[in-house]
């Protein structure tokens, strides 16, 4: 079985802290994802990496940085927290053939005070 | 430019009555699409997928879509809801690197 797997279930931070989310993949997958997702808006893509130290911006990547130092691993980091980026955090991953389906992890809820 | 919209955001049908969730999407031209379930507290499931071949898709948990063209539609259908199937249902339409999510429909199943 594909396994995606997130750092943390929930998270809760402070305002102007530093925040990584840790997403690891066991399928060899090149494409992986970071999205939030909020209610009535669905899923919007932060950011996409298609290989190791490659990242491409989604819709919304303002606030965000990512990092892939390792094919398996990718890091969604916000520099200094706001209170608007409380959010569900959903990483994927999808090998690098078009139409290929999307593995999600099981998300990190994080709450910014 | 690519685009999905689900026509309702909730949909409430007793247990054991057909569910229907609608999709339409546009495309400039033949992309992917997918329906993925999420259930309360749990990442995305993928129910289902179409990528060309086969126009009625079976999906898991008895639920299929069928893609029609000519409507440019993706609506998803099951025959006889259960309880368990309550939670919220999102279409995907994929064109190579450009995945679009719908805002998703929130299926409510009535005893």
């Amino acid at each position: 079985d594909v396994k995606v797997t997130q750092s943390s279930r929930y998270l809760v931070k402070r305002t102007g802290e530093k925040v990584f989310l840790e997403c690891v993949q066991d399928m060899d997958h090149e494409n992986m994802f970071w999205y939030r997702q909020d209610p009535g808006l669905g899923l919007r893509l932060i950011y996409f990496s298609y290989d190791v130290k490659m990242k491409e911006k989604g819709d919304i990547p303002e606030g965000y940085s990512v990092s892939r130092e390792k094919k398996e691993r990718f890091s969604l980091i916000l520099e200094s927290a706001s209170t608007n980026q409380t959010s569900m955090y959903l990483c994927a991953s999808s090998s690098q053939y078009r139409g290929e389906t999307q593995y999600f992890g099981p998300g990190t809820r994080l709450l910014v005070l | 430019a690519q685009s999905v919209t689900q026509l309702d955001s909730h949909v409430s049908v007793s247990e054991g009555t057909p569910v229907l969730l609608r999709c339409n999407y546009s495309s400039s031209y033949s992309p992917s699409l997918f329906w993925y379930v999420q259930h309360p507290n749990k990442g995305l499931q993928l129910l289902l997928k179409y990528t060309s071949a086969a126009t009625l898709v079976k999906g898991i948990n008895g639920f299929e879509a069928e893609f029609k063209k000519s409507e440019t539609s993706f609506h998803l259908t099951k025959p006889s809801a259960h309880m368990s199937d309550a939670a919220e249902y999102f279409c995907v339409v994929r064109r190579d690197d450009k995945i679009i999510f719908g805002k998703g429909t929130r299926l409510h199943i009535l005893p």
